[in-house]
């Protein structure tokens, strides 16, 4: 059975803080990986990894993809009270037409 | 840009209730999808549509049914609802081609059913 586990579960740290946010997958069909960002409404689209050692970043959030070791992790430097939120990651199947596999997510509270 | 919008922010129904969510999205895009969203679950796919007419399971397709008359609107439906299916939904909709980097998610229903 497909499927995309997130560690930590929650996570509490102080501003200024850097924090790793690991997603590990098990899917039959991959074709990418996907971190969304879930704050009090819907998930918005952070990154999308398909390719292993490349990192994306996106100011003070880096991403990067290990196709060989099924895993992903996200990282957040100097971390802001703004970054407190749920983080998901996706892996999306190509063997199902737009069809995503979700982890748990990992609520990280980011304290003044 | 992209607009997915949801019937409803807010429901609470009856058990045994029939239940309708709407979503709309304004961007032609092909493929929309209904998540049922649970703390420590995550979001688990209910049902998705590729096209008008068209509906495929997902991971989780008991006890709920689509519809997908037009293009623009996708629609869940909780044939008689259960208080296991109290749950916040999402509705997500996105082009075929593109990458999923452009898969865009609606507010959400919380939906209650006492």
């Amino acid at each position: 059975e497909d499927k995309v586990v997130q560690s930590p579960l929650s996570l509490v740290v102080h501003e200024g803080d850097t924090v790793t946010l690991n997603c590990s997958y098990e899917v039959t069909n991959f074709r990418s990986l996907l971190w969304y960002k879930q704050e009090k409404k819907a998930p918005t689209f952070l990154f999308m990894l398909t390719s292993s050692g490349i990192e994306k970043k996106s100011g003070r959030l880096s991403s990067i993809l290990d196709k060989k070791e099924l895993f992903s992790i996200l990282n957040i430097t100097a971390t802001q009270t703004g970054d407190s939120a749920v983080y998901l990651c996706a892996v999306e199947d190509s063997g199902n037409t737009g069809k995503l596999i979700f982890g748990q997510g990992t609520t990280l509270q980011v304290k003044p | 840009d992209v607009k997915v919008t949801q019937s409803s922010r807010y429901l609470v129904k009856r058990t045994g209730e029939k239940v309708f969510l709407e979503c709309v999205q304004d961007m032609d895009h092909e493929n929309m999808f209904w998540y049922r969203q649970d703390p420590g679950l995550g979001l688990r796919l209910i049902y998705f549509s590729y096209d008008v007419k068209m509906k495929e399971k997902g991971d989780i397709p008991e006890g709920y049914s689509v519809s997908r008359e037009k293009k623009e609107r996708f629609s869940l439906i909780l044939e008689s609802a259960s208080t296991n299916q109290t749950s916040m939904y999402l509705c997500a909709s996105s082009l075929t081609s593109g990458g999923w980097d452009t898969q865009y998610f609606g507010p959400g229903t919380r939906l209650t059913v006492l």
